[in-house]
């Protein structure tokens, strides 16, 4: 659990608006996933990287949501013109390729 | 792709006694099903996993079993107590270094 973190834990924002989300895991983890966690169901899967190369988008609901990670460390999910149905809990999770996948902490996103 | 249905939504058990959570997967390709436990606002942890080489993992009061054959795994969980009300997810993959697929989640709650 202590090996990674994201920010900012909550985010409130108005219909329209830009948001990211930040995950920040310790170094040598060579795989990272964002998944996507409705109110009362499981998370689901929006994309994952190996290193820098984003190998698997294919669970990005719509064109507004971009995900990145440029050196393959920190990656940020990009949400733009945010929707009310994009509030959720945003859960990165990362692992050391074949080995289990640990959840960060979550960003609870909002839209008014 | 692979789809996984869980069962009970809910549970509830007296303390003491024993809780069993059921999951199903559709893919045969699936080799890899760990479960994970949320308590409210926190981030899923790993409790157990399973992979198919194996039909049977414990773990002090946690045991899974899994029937390849019939594309089922249970998560079982004795001497329960009151620390163990949460919400469990059961997950499949083909290996562990790929995206997971979540079933609905239990909430398990455990009465003193």
């Amino acid at each position: 659990g202590a090996g990674v973190s994201q920010s900012p834990r909550y985010k409130v924002a108005k219909r329209g608006q830009d948001v990211a989300l930040r995950c920040d895991p310790i170094s040598g983890h060579v795989s990272l996933f964002w998944y996507q966690q409705a109110l009362g169901q499981g998370p689901e899967f929006l994309t994952y990287f190996q290193n820098e190369a984003q190998l698997d988008k294919s669970g990005l609901p719509s064109d507004r949501f971009f995900a990145e990670r440029p050196e393959g460390s920190v990656s940020t999910l990009k949400i733009q013109r945010t929707q009310q149905e994009d509030s959720a809990v945003y859960l990165c999770a990362i692992s050391s390729g074949r080995e289990t996948q640990y959840f960060g902490p979550g960003t609870r996103l909002t839209v008014l | 792709g692979e789809n996984v249905e869980q069962h009970p939504s809910t549970l509830s058990v007296q303390e003491g006694d024993s809780a069993v959570i059921k999951c199903t997967y559709s893919d045969s390709a699936s080799n890899y099903f760990p479960w994970y436990k949320q308590e409210l606002g926190k981030r899923p942890q790993l409790i157990i996993d399973i992979r198919s080489n194996v039909g049977e993992k414990k773990d002090q009061r946690i045991a899974v079993t899994l029937n390849k054959t019939a594309k089922h795994f249970s998560l079982h969980i004795t001497e329960t107590q009151p620390e163990d009300s949460a919400v469990y997810f059961c997950a499949a993959t083909y290996n562990a270094g790929n995206m997971l697929t979540f079933g609905g989640g239990t909430r398990l709650m455990v009465k003193p």
